[in-house]
């Protein structure tokens, strides 16, 4: 089964700096969707990612899927208190099958 | 609007009783997902369906039952068997194939 990793577990940073958070699959990623989850709330999109190389940008934050299609990043510029949360990156199962598979999420903290 | 509802936002249940929480969309989806949030676990998959009066169980689908009468509902109800069923209960749903989730507010359990 497709597994995604995602590093770091967990971020501290102070406002207005700049952050990464990664996302490695053990196979080929056909979708690849980040996610932004407010503690104790339901998951927000916030972009899909299907081809190599492709690069998508909200607001702050900037997604890219590299051109082999294991490894998506997501990067936040000029980080403020209301990106704190956790996120997640998700992506469509390989083999045929939809259903998607979730990493651990990175829980990041802003402080101000 | 449309969108995905989970009711109760809380849910406090005694050790032994079934539980049944809500999940309800207006979206059209075909598909919708159960799955359950642990600290530190990320989202793990406890039963999906794709069509009404069909469902397939996911990973951790001991202790739980679902039904899917009509297509814009899909109630979880956590048993008795569930060894440890404190956790946050997300609710999501999404078009047929690859394609983004949407997911509810959340339901979180506490058994006692």
């Amino acid at each position: 089964s497709q597994e995604l990793e995602q590093s770091p577990q967990s971020l501290i940073v102070q406002e207005g700096k700049n952050l990464t958070i990664n996302c490695t699959s053990s196979k080929t990623l056909y979708g690849l969707y980040w996610y932004k989850q407010k503690y104790g709330e339901g998951l927000i999109f916030l972009m899909m990612l299907q081809k190599g190389g492709e690069e998508k940008s909200h607001e702050k934050i900037t997604a890219k899927l590299d051109e082999k299609k294991q490894q998506s990043s997501l990067h936040i510029t000029a980080s403020q208190p209301s990106h704190a949360g956790i996120y997640l990156c998700g992506a469509d199962g390989s083999g045929g099958s939809y259903i998607p598979t979730f990493g651990r999420g990175t829980s990041l903290i802003v402080h101000p | 609007d449309g969108g995905i509802t989970q009711s109760p936002k809380y849910l406090f249940r005694k050790e032994g009783q079934n539980v049944t929480l809500s999940c309800e969309q207006n979206l059209n989806h075909d598909a919708m997902y159960w799955y359950r949030q642990d600290p530190g676990q990320g989202l793990r998959l406890i039963y999906y369906s794709q069509i009404v009066n069909d469902f397939q169980k996911g990973d951790i689908a001991e202790g739980y039952s679902v039904s899917r009468e009509k297509k814009e509902s899909f109630p979880l109800t956590v048993t008795s068997a569930q060894k440890n069923p404190t956790a946050f209960y997300l609710c999501a749903s999404s078009p047929l194939g690859p394609d983004t989730q949407y997911f509810g507010p959340g339901t979180r359990l506490t058994v006692l």
